[in-house]
């Protein structure tokens, strides 16, 4: 496995500017999870899709955030018209359709992209 | 609603010393617990997992976890901690343990481990 890609690893915007980030995750992982983690606080939920079907959302994604994964592999995470309380890390996670098999329900992590908004 | 709470915020250790690291969870069913280790800047590393079955997981680096159902607890600890151990650790529980959801991970705020040489 190559490991979950997220691109940029970085990326400052001014406030009111679109951004998009992409999550590549690992092949054949058809579970994909999206969080976000500001300063000094654990991950936090945001969506997640299984295959291309998106099928959570979490009140903190806000009408002005998107999530797609059009063919169920990658998978882009937008924000429009941003403000600062949207600085943060966000994070993509993929894992394997567990289908009983415990040992396959872990998320693997990447190293991220940490957003800030002037 | 499922939660974790880890009630050290920064802890300080020398190098060489015994670490635990308290976790607890609110969940309703039977849990499968997590920690993580971030070092600054990067993403999550799974150091260890509790699904079922022997309560004493074993993990990566040294690091091992013991799951207590009747505390809600599931405390990481090393008997000998290396400089290269200093990261933020989080704790998190999955929901779905039954199997049939999709895994949401809830995570502890995170303690930051600093060591002393």
């Amino acid at each position: 496995d190559t490991g979950v890609s997220q691109d940029p690893r970085h990326k400052i915007t001014k406030r009111g500017q679109n951004v998009t980030f992409r999550c590549d995750p690992i092949s054949e992982h058809n579970r994909l999870y999206w969080y976000r983690q500001t300063l000094g606080q654990g991950p936090e939920f945001l969506t997640y899709f299984q295959n291309e079907a998106q099928l959570e959302k979490s009140r903190l994604l806000s009408d002005r955030f998107s999530a797609e994964r059009p063919k169920g592999s990658f998978s882009t995470l937008e924000i429009q018209r941003t403000e600062q309380g949207d600085s943060a890390m966000y994070l993509c996670a993929s894992r394997r359709l567990a289908g009983g098999h415990l040992a396959k329900n872990i998320q693997y992590f990447g190293a991220g992209t940490r957003l800030s908004v002037l | 609603a499922q939660s974790v709470t880890q009630p050290d915020i920064h802890i300080t250790v020398s190098e060489g010393a015994s670490l635990e690291l308290r976790c607890n969870y609110s969940y309703g069913a039977t849990p499968y617990l997590f920690w993580y280790v971030q070092s600054p800047g990067q993403g999550l590393q799974l150091l260890l997992k509790y699904f079922s079955g022997d309560t004493l997981v074993q993990g990566i680096k040294g690091f091992e976890a013991e799951f207590k159902r009747s505390q809600s607890s599931f405390n990481l600890r090393k008997p000998s901690v290396h400089w290269s151990d200093a990261a933020e650790y989080f704790c998190a529980v999955a929901s779905g343990a039954g199997g049939t959801s999709y895994g949401k991970l809830t995570f502890g705020q995170g303690t930051i481990l600093t060591v002393h040489p």
